[in-house]
């Protein structure tokens, strides 16, 4: 089951404009991930959130996580041509990580030069 | 440094054969991840690889197995194969079994089941 639900489920803006993407979870977590994947290829690794923190940058990326409310939320500044890619939060519930990570169906950025 | 390197990249078998797909983790890390991704969904966790052993599984029956070998390098097997098999199947690595500094993953193989 896939624990993880990111809205919206497709996104087209234009270059230069701000990307804000939303993830909503069902249970206690360990940590948040986000992910990138270009083309159904591999996943490339933006940024981990841990459960006591709120915020976390990275570049052009900023993501906010509120455990209250169990929702994750990644905005990508200036976007560029590039950031097209389907984007995906994972949570990790613990258990020592073992469980695996639970992925959501992800968002699917255009940017549209 | 190498990445996370997963082989081979694409691979067309019949309903009911066996396959391995093997996957070489990041230098320096020693746990592996296998999932498993539809198309148009997210990555499923099918199981994690850890000192050798198979610490926690996914949802996915018995036909799906896994080894880990000393050098931390891993494979997937999947027998009886079904046409539902057919996704991207991707490989994680991370430094131990936690993953709290996130996880490397492979480009994937493709299998597609006939």
């Amino acid at each position: 089951s896939q624990q993880g639900e990111e809205d919206p489920q497709a996104l087209s803006i234009q270059e230069g404009e701000n990307a804000t993407m939303n993830c909503s979870y069902k249970t206690s977590i360990n940590n948040l991930q986000w992910y990138r994947q270009n083309s159904g290829r591999g996943l490339v690794h933006l940024i981990l959130i841990r459960s006591n923190e709120r915020e976390k940058h990275s570049g052009r990326l900023r993501v906010t996580l509120d455990t209250s409310k169990k929702s994750s939320s990644l905005l990508i500044t200036a976007s560029r041509a590039a950031d097209t890619a389907s984007y995906f939060c994972a949570t990790d519930t613990g258990g020592g990580g073992a469980d695996g990570l639970t992925f959501g169906k992800g968002t699917h950025l255009i940017i549209q030069p | 440094d190498a990445g996370v390197t997963q082989s081979p990249t694409h691979l067309i078998k019949t309903r009911g054969q066996q396959v391995t797909l093997r996957c070489s983790p990041k230098s320096g890390h020693d746990t592996v991840s296998w999932y498993q991704q539809a198309l148009g969904q997210g990555p499923q966790f099918i199981f994690q690889y850890y000192e050798e052993e198979e610490r926690q599984r996914g949802n996915f029956p018995d036909r799906f197995s896994g080894h880990q070998f000393p050098n931390y390098s891993s494979e997937l097997n999947v027998n009886a194969l079904l046409l539902g098999d057919s996704a991207l199947y991707l490989c994680a690595s991370s430094l131990g079994p936690g993953g709290n500094y996130g996880y490397t993953f492979g480009s994937g193989t493709r299998l597609t089941v006939v």
